[in-house]
């Protein structure tokens, strides 16, 4: 079974651009979260997904947005960037919602965002 | 608030030795464990997980792990370290609600 993908792996913008991150789940996966990853700050929740509903959120600002579609895929965009945004982005899947049973997340090699 | 605290931001250890990795955990109900492990340049391998029933958990590559609600840890372990487990290791839990909440790493350190 194919794991967790993420595109694209590396990413470079510049201050004031947007991005699009995608994820695509491993097959039979109804929850996506996403993660930020910094030397800083260590891993962050930033939010999770399943069936098509944002169903937990973490401590972002609102430039940080995510979806996810019928197929479980799912994308976070960042609009206005900051240096600060600067991470290795996480994608995580599983087969049921946070603190159910199956809930144990499966994660992708990440994208990692270079803003200048 | 809940919280995960790894003991120890680097361990060194030789290989052939006992590797001991601490987490403690802060949650109002027992929560869901996990030990994850991070390679240079790489997402999160799940190691092992505690959900229920039996607290000894036994994962991948020769890890396992104890929990003790008692002492709110669950330190992972593993009899004789190896080269290639040098690596990053993250202690997480996992509650309705919050999604995981993860430790801030130990880097693991092995030398010949």
């Amino acid at each position: 079974k194919a794991g967790v993908t993420q595109t694209p792996r590396y990413l470079i913008k510049t201050r004031g651009q947007q991005v699009t991150l995608s994820c695509s789940p491993i097959s039979g996966h109804r929850s996506v979260s996403w993660y930020q990853q910094t030397p800083g700050q260590g891993l962050q929740f930033l939010f999770e997904y399943f069936s098509e509903t944002q169903r937990n959120k973490g401590n972002f600002p609102g430039r940080f947005s995510g979806r996810q579609f019928s197929n479980s895929r799912s994308e976070m965009n960042v609009s206005t960037l900051e240096l600060g945004d600067s991470a290795l982005y996480l994608c995580a899947s599983s087969l049921a919602i946070s603190g159910r049973a199956g809930s144990e997340q499966f994660f992708g090699p990440g994208t990692r965002l270079t803003v200048l | 608030a809940q919280s995960v605290t790894q003991l120890g931001s680097h361990v060194s250890v030789s290989e052939g030795a006992l590797v001991l990795l601490r987490c403690n955990y802060s949650s109002s109900v027992p929560p869901y464990l996990f030990w994850y492990v991070q390679y240079p340049n790489q997402g999160l391998q799940l190691l092992l997980k505690y959900t229920t029933g039996a607290t000894l958990v036994k994962g991948i590559n020769g890890f396992e792990a104890e929990f003790k609600k008692s002492e709110t840890s669950f330190h992972l372990t593993k009899p004789s370290a190896h080269m290639s487990d040098a690596a990053e290791y993250f202690c997480a839990m996992d509650q309705a609600g919050t999604a995981l909440i993860f430790g801030k790493g130990t880097t693991l350190s092995v030398s010949s």
